[in-house]
């Protein structure tokens, strides 16, 4: 059981808008940054989103994350064939002094 | 350009050890820390720890702090995360990033930001 919580699956088809939750508490995402990782198939996990709504260098505007409280989401515009992959939320927990992702959402776009 | 390069799969049997590399280039190598996640066959990311090459700091995720140790070796920019006592559902692919933190003397804060650069992935298999 995943301490941030994220649905298991989301999908749309090309050219959609899909939003993908993550849910926290108080000790993670109430406190602490979002990030958002994508984990493309045979793929390194990649930053996509840092500090809640920052983009790095080189990750398209279609990519854009939100925070409100202890829930955060990340949504991505004109859904394309090469975002198919698994998404993942991660924040800093105050009381484990640990990294906690949420379990990650397949997206595919259909 | 900024890199990690980690060593090659293993396979180990239960009860053994098994020690990765995760050599760095590209960056300035004490700026920056380096955590470790894994992802089981099927499973999502799982954190592992992260040290840092400034003044050796270390941060163990609790469930695997009495098995893990990780160490730096400046002269060569490598990071090496060595766990022991294997089990089967240690079975899992493990990645090196660069994660930042500020420190102070013996003290570091709470990372501010995410793991920016990862290396390629190590198959660690263990199975008798």
């Amino acid at each position: 059981q995943s301490v941030l919580t994220q649905p298991p699956s989301a999908s749309g088809t090309p050219g959609q808008r899909v939003t993908i939750s993550c849910s926290g508490s108080s000790s993670n995402i109430g406190n602490n940054y979002v990030h958002w990782y994508q984990h493309l198939p045979g793929t390194a996990p990649k930053l996509l989103i840092d500090r809640d709504t920052e983009r790095p260098s080189g990750v398209p505007d279609r990519f854009s994350g939100s925070k409100s409280g202890t829930s955060a989401s990340v949504a991505i515009s004109g859904l394309r064939s090469e975002d198919e992959g698994d998404y993942y939320c991660a924040a800093w927990d105050d009381s484990l002094k640990n990294w906690v992702f949420g379990g990650g959402t397949k997206l595919t776009v259909l | 350009q900024v890199q990690l390069v980690q060593s090659g799969a293993e396979a180990a049997k239960p009860g053994a050890s098994v020690k990765v590399s995760c050599k760095a280039s590209g960056y300035t190598f004490s700026t920056y820390g380096i955590s470790w996640v894994r992802q089981a066959p099927g499973q999502g990311l799982e954190w592992v720890g992260w040290i840092t090459p400034y003044n050796g700091n270390m941060n163990y995720a609790l469930k695997l702090q009495d098995r893990v140790t990780m160490t730096t070796d400046t002269s060569t920019s490598t990071v090496y995360m060595e766990l022991r006592s294997l089990r089967s559902d240690d079975t899992a692919v493990y990645y090196c990033a660069r994660e930042g933190r500020y420190c102070s003397g013996r003290n570091c804060d709470p990372p501010r930001h995410g793991m920016d650069v990862w290396g390629q992935g190590t198959m660690v298999t263990v199975s008798s």
